[in-house]
């Protein structure tokens, strides 16, 4: 079955600058993947995610670059802010309203003022 | 959009007890998934649940543990059984909005004594 890795699993930046988190998966299959912010007490809420058919999607300060060849993809977090700071989970799936979404072990973002 | 409420959203329950989980959708669903997550932990599926057909567990969880229902396509109970300690966690249930687009209920926070 899918096996998503993370890392880092802890991340500490200061205000302003950028944050990367990077995931790798086994599934080629797998041609979904959506990624979750999740603050303490919350539910995850999905902030964005991409398709196989494209290579990088970007949504303001936030942005998502795919590899499907090297089954890999990161996020990427531009003029971070205190709010950013929570657990950020990524995922794959084989993108069908049937298909499971497998969770990546998560990255904890600490922004520092 | 969509939004997902569950009941109850906490319980302390005794050992032996069973508990069960109401999750509910404001607009009709195709699936609807469980999981299961540690504090501090990521997501973990236990189940899907379709309409109409028998859930379809996941790896180290069991019917006879996790009964679920489906009845209709905006509502899904999970029944944690014969609770012991270890399954004191968070059971979220989720529902898919558009082609594997999750999105997740509040969360029930349990704990078995």
């Amino acid at each position: 079955g899918e096996n998503v890795e993370q890392h880092p699993s802890t991340l500490s930046v200061q205000e302003g600058d950028s944050a990367v988190i990077k995931c790798t998966y086994s599934d080629s299959a797998s041609n979904y993947f959506p990624w979750y912010k999740q603050e303490l007490g919350k539910r995850p809420q999905l902030i964005i995610d991409i398709r196989s058919n494209v290579g990088e999607k970007k949504d303001q300060r936030i942005a998502v670059t795919l590899n499907k060849t090297a089954k890999h993809f990161s996020l990427h977090i531009t003029e971070t802010q205190p709010e950013d700071s929570a657990v950020y989970f990524c995922a794959a799936s084989r993108g069908t309203s049937y298909d499971k979404v497998i969770f990546g072990p998560g990255t904890s973002l600490s922004v520092i003022p | 959009s969509a939004v997902i409420s569950q009941k109850p959203s906490r319980d302390i329950c005794q050992r032996g007890t069973s508990l069960t989980i109401q999750c509910q959708v404001d607009s009709q669903v195709t699936m609807m998934f469980w999981y299961r997550q540690q504090p501090g932990q990521s997501l973990t599926l236990i189940a899907t649940a379709n309409q109409g057909s028998e859930a379809t567990y996941e790896s180290g969880f069991v019917i006879d543990k996790f009964p679920i229902s489906r009845p209709n396509l905006t509502f899904s109970t999970l029944t944690v059984s014969n609770m012991s300690p270890e399954d004191s966690s968070i059971y979220l249930c989720s529902g898919d909005r558009f082609y594997n687009e999750q999105f997740f209920g509040p969360g029930t926070r349990l704990t078995v004594l």
